[in-house]
C-alpha cells in the first residue's frame, strides 16, 4: 500500500516568515497534488506536479516534485493570516493517496 | 458550470439507523471518488466508480457501508445500522475519467453524526 507522509503535521508561525511543509510517498509516481483545505469547506485545489523537478508558484506559495527523492515541498514566504488553512498532497497512482495534512496557522 | 454537489450538508442520526448520502458529480465526469474524514484526519479512500461500475470496494469499511451510481451521474453512500465511529465528513469528488491524469474536483461535503 502506497504510504504518504506529511511533516510537520501542525505548524504555527508568524507573519512574515517563510516555511517549508515536506511531503514524503513510499513509491513512484510522477504526479502530486497540493489541495487546500479551510475549516469546514472542502478541498480547494493549488497545484498539480506533473515531472520530476517541476516547480510551480502562485503568490506567496510554492510546491515543487522531486520523483527521485519521493519527495515534495510546498514552501510558504512571507505568510500572511489568509494562508491559515490545513493543506493536503495527494499522489496519484491508480487511485489518489493522502497525506495526514499539515494544519498552518499564521499568527499577525 | 456548477461544481460537485453533495446532501444532506449536514446529518445528524441515532445509532442504528440507516444513513443516504448522495453526490452530484460535474457533468461530464465519469469517475466519482467517495472519502471518508474524521475530525482531524486526512482523507480516507472508500470506494471509486468509473461510469456506473465500482471496480474497487476495497477502502469500504464494513459490509454496512454500499454505495451506487446510477445513469452514470448521480452517486447514493448507503451507511446501515450506524454506528458511532461512522461519524466524519463524507467527501465526494470526480474527475473527467479514472486517471491520475486527472484531477479531482471535491464537493462540500456531508457531515454524519451518529449519536
Amino acid at each position: 500500500e502506497l504510504k504518504v507522509e506529511q511533516n510537520p503535521l501542525f505548524l504555527s508561525m508568524q507573519e512574515g516568515k517563510n516555511y517549508t511543509i515536506y511531503c514524503n510517498y513510499s513509491t513512484t509516481s510522477d504526479r502530486l497534488y497540493w489541495y487546500r483545505q479551510d475549516p469546514g469547506k472542502s478541498l480547494e485545489s493549488l497545484f498539480v506536479l506533473l515531472s520530476n523537478g517541476a516547480v510551480k508558484q502562485e503568490g506567496r506559495l510554492m510546491a515543487s516534485l522531486d520523483t527521485k527523492a519521493r519527495l515534495s515541498t510546498l514552501h510558504i514566504t512571507a505568510a500572511v493570516h489568509d494562508l491559515s488553512a490545513t493543506y493536503f498532497c495527494a499522489v496519484a497512482y491508480n487511485q489518489f493517496y493522502f497525506g495526514t495534512g499539515t494544519s498552518l496557522t499564521v499568527i499577525p | 458550470g456548477a461544481g460537485v454537489s453533495q446532501s444532506p450538508s449536514n446529518k445528524v442520526t441515532e445509532k442504528g439507523k440507516d444513513v443516504e448520502l448522495r453526490c452530484d458529480p460535474i457533468s461530464g465526469h465519469t469517475a466519482l471518488y467517495w472519502y471518508r474524514q474524521s475530525l482531524g484526519q486526512g482523507l480516507e479512500f472508500l470506494i471509486y466508480f468509473q461510469g456506473n461500475s465500482a471496480p474497487d470496494k476495497s477502502g469500504l469499511p464494513s459490509d454496512r457501508f454500499s454505495a451506487e451510481r446510477t445513469g452514470g451521474s448521480v452517486s447514493t453512500l448507503t451507511i446501515q445500522r450506524t454506528q458511532q465511529e461512522d461519524s466524519a465528513v463524507y467527501l465526494c469528488a470526480s474527475s473527467l475519467v479514472h486517471s491520475s491524469s486527472y484531477e479531482q474536483y471535491f464537493g462540500p461535503g456531508t457531515r454524519l453524526t451518529v449519536t
